[in-house]
């Protein structure tokens, strides 16, 4: 099944310990994404990446970082710098070629909470 | 992006239409009106989206005013599988990516 898997679904972290949210698509996809949600809240963006090798910040990148190194992979790596890290994140991916409206496949989701 | 105002909540009941509006009287020749929802502790799904005429698919139908200033998303038979949080978001084409508010929570009543 063609899709998009975030891993794991709960993630608990400890006092100025780095944790890696997982992000894998096998829809060939060339753009993915980083969403963070808070109770009651919209999604905010994190980091997103149109292709290999490059990603751009979004409206909250402080306290996060990315990588892009496969088409199919977009781990977020949560630092001890982002002071408030409790919350649910969603990753996503749309293709860019071959279409022109924005389609986002999302990923079920990754709780993460403070010890 | 222009911006998009949403209701909070609204509540239906189960076989009945529900009438999710959304006021875009900012909206440019060029964005679309995207609908994606959100069903409790999972990701967004997107619904359908259109630029000026009405659309329909197998999960909605989506009427937008000739003046585009708004919008109202028709799920014609809600079920209690429908309630969830509804977004709707106006865009461009262009690479930037998609702005999600805070919807409106639609809840399906037995």
């Amino acid at each position: 099944d063609g899709g998009i898997t975030q891993s794991p679904k709960y993630l608990f972290r400890k006092e100025g310990q780095n944790v890696t949210l997982s992000c894998e698509q096998n829809l060939n996809h060339d753009a993915m994404y980083w969403y963070r949600q808070d109770p009651g809240q919209g999604l905010r963006l994190i980091y997103y990446s149109q292709i290999v090798n490059d990603f751009q910040k979004g409206d909250i990148a402080e306290g996060y970082s990315v990588s892009r190194e496969k088409k199919e992979s977009f781990p977020l790596t949560v630092t001890s710098a982002q002071k408030n890290p409790t919350a649910f994140y969603l990753c996503a991916s749309k293709a860019i070629q071959g279409t022109t409206y924005e389609k986002l496949f999302f990923g079920s989701g990754t709780q993460l909470s403070v010890l | 992006d222009a911006k998009t105002t949403q209701p909070t909540s609204m509540d239906c009941a189960e076989g009945r239409a529900a009438n999710l509006p959304c006021n875009h009287s900012t909206i440019s020749g060029n964005e679309y009106v995207y609908w994606y929802r959100q069903i409790h502790s999972q990701g967004p799904q997107y619904i359908i989206h259109g630029l000026k005429n009405n659309e329909t698919n197998e999960m909605a139908s989506l009427i937008i005013t000739e003046d585009r200033k708004s919008s109202t998303l028709i799920l014609p038979h809600a079920t209690l599988r429908d309630t969830a949080v509804y977004y709707c978001i106006v865009k461009n084409s262009g690479n930037t990516p998609l702005v999600f508010g805070k919807g409106t929570r639609l809840s399906v009543i037995a």
